[in-house]
């Protein structure tokens, strides 16, 4: 299994445009989570999905963040419009649980707005 | 408030030279706690599961202990392979979601 792949790795954007974050997750995991690292408040989970559907979004930012899930082996996080506080990495993880035996995360996607 | 402190932020060893990290919680009960590797550039590995006190976990120089506030990662005669930044990460009760510390930077000298 080639993992919970992510893309871009990096994306440079002016403040302003529309960003937009891809994943796939493993095969058969039910669960998908999207984090956001930042040296200042480490990982932090924006929202995630079970079976497609989005369970818990609590920690989206703020209505410029928006995430989908059109099938089990896609999902998209989109930030619209960005702003230079929206520079991090974000990492989106896949389980196939709630997280009792962890999750794989992908490799990130380090954002710059600037 | 549930929360999650790593200690201490950086830790430089010699090889061969064995020491504790420590994860410290305050949560409205634990459903279980979590330690993860992260390498530069790349995203956390997951590690063990700890679930109840006394509960205890090892994988190669690795081992992982857990008590009712606190849990430790004991590092056994580290090689410069195991430098890397370890976080842990709790689930409470009632909820699914991890909270993270911000993590222990390894550095492990040849």
């Amino acid at each position: 299994d080639a993992g919970v792949i992510q893309s871009p790795r990096h994306e440079v954007t002016e403040m302003g445009q529309e960003v937009t974050l891809r994943c796939k997750p493993i095969s058969g995991h039910d669960y998908l989570f999207w984090y956001r690292q930042t040296m200042m408040r480490g990982l932090e989970l924006l929202i995630y999905f079970n079976n497609n559907v989005p369970i818990d979004d609590s920690g989206m930012p703020e209505d410029r963040f928006s995430a989908k899930m059109p099938n089990a082996s896609f999902s998209t996080l989109k930030i619209q419009p960005s702003e230079p506080r929206d520079s991090a990495v974000y990492f989106c993880a896949s389980s196939p649980d709630r997280g009792s035996y962890g999750y794989t995360f992908g490799s990130g996607t380090r954002l710059t707005v600037v | 408030e549930d929360q999650v402190t790593q200690s201490p932020e950086a830790l430089r060893l010699q090889e061969g030279e064995s020491s504790s990290l420590n994860c410290s919680y305050t949560v409205s009960g634990l459903r279980g706690l979590f330690w993860y590797r992260q390498d530069p550039g790349k995203g956390p590995e997951f590690l063990f599961t700890l679930y109840s006190a006394g509960e205890e976990k090892e994988k190669e120089r690795l081992k992982a202990t857990l008590t009712k506030k606190e849990s430790f990662l004991h590092i056994t005669a580290p090689k410069p392979e195991d430098s890397a930044t370890y976080l842990c990460a709790v689930q409470a009760s009632g909820t699914y979601k991890y909270l993270f510390g911000t993590g222990t930077r390894l550095k492990v000298l040849a």
